[in-house]
């Protein structure tokens, strides 16, 4: 099995400033397609997972452009640019390569 | 617009069985996977398997192998989760999502609870 390691766990945003959430895999997530089968999912409160990036750097349809995933191999990172007060909710990588795994969660609240 | 709609919460004790299900919309059903994940509360989420609604053609994690049954019914366009003897441990919210080439989820359910009490 995969394992995902995100961190940080929690994370206090101010309005307005970025936020970053760095995702690990246990092993490398490059297919030989040459994509990373890796995804991130916002759940805000309340509501199901929703995908914000899919093969680690592609963005889907209607999420803003504020977010932007990057990374090779094991490592990756979700980027806001700017968080606004309804990103807040629970920030999920998931590998694909084999098995689905998610990471644990990444809490990101607004101070 | 590509719909999937669960049905409702669910109170069980323990050594029941149970079947949870997932309609869907707006899309051609026979052509994707349907998986189904589950939250345990205060736990991260866990991929749980997937039928491609075409054939039938089913997977599943190794983690619950023999403990769940997924299911189709094309005549109905639902994909359906179930459990012959329920545990506690089974308590969860569990959300069936569209699965597309790559393994990602683009339409997810609302959930359904399930909690399994004596």
């Amino acid at each position: 099995e995969i394992v995902m390691t995100q961190s940080p766990l929690s994370l206090p945003v101010t309005p307005g400033e970025p936020a970053s959430i760095s995702c690990r895999s246990s092993q490398s997530l490059l297919h030989s397609s040459g994509f990373h089968y890796l995804d991130w999912y916002l759940q805000k409160p309340g509501q199901s997972p929703q995908v914000l990036i899919y093969l680690g750097s592609t963005r889907a349809s209607g999420v803003p452009d504020r977010f932007s995933g990057s990374g090779s191999g094991t490592d990756f990172t979700l980027k806001i640019s700017r968080v606004e007060p309804e990103d807040i909710g629970i920030y999920y990588c998931m590998q694909a390569l084999e098995i689905p795994t998610f990471g644990q969660g990444t809490r990101l609240e607004i101070k | 617009e590509v719909q999937l709609v669960q049905s409702g919460a669910e109170m069980k004790k323990p050594g029941e069985s149970l079947k949870i299900a997932c309609q869907t919309s707006g899309y051609s059903f026979s052509s994707y996977w349907i998986g189904w994940v589950r939250r345990v509360p205060g736990k991260s989420l866990e991929w749980m398997g997937m039928v491609f609604s075409g054939d039938s053609d089913t997977r599943y994690s190794p983690a619950f192998e023999g403990q769940v049954t997924i299911s189709v019914d094309k005549s109905t366009s639902t994909v359906s989760l179930q459990w012959t003897s329920l545990k506690a441990s089974d308590t969860a919210i569990y959300y069936c999502a569209r699965q597309r080439e790559y393994g990602w989820f683009d339409a997810w359910g609302q959930g359904t609870q399930v909690s399994v009490s004596s």
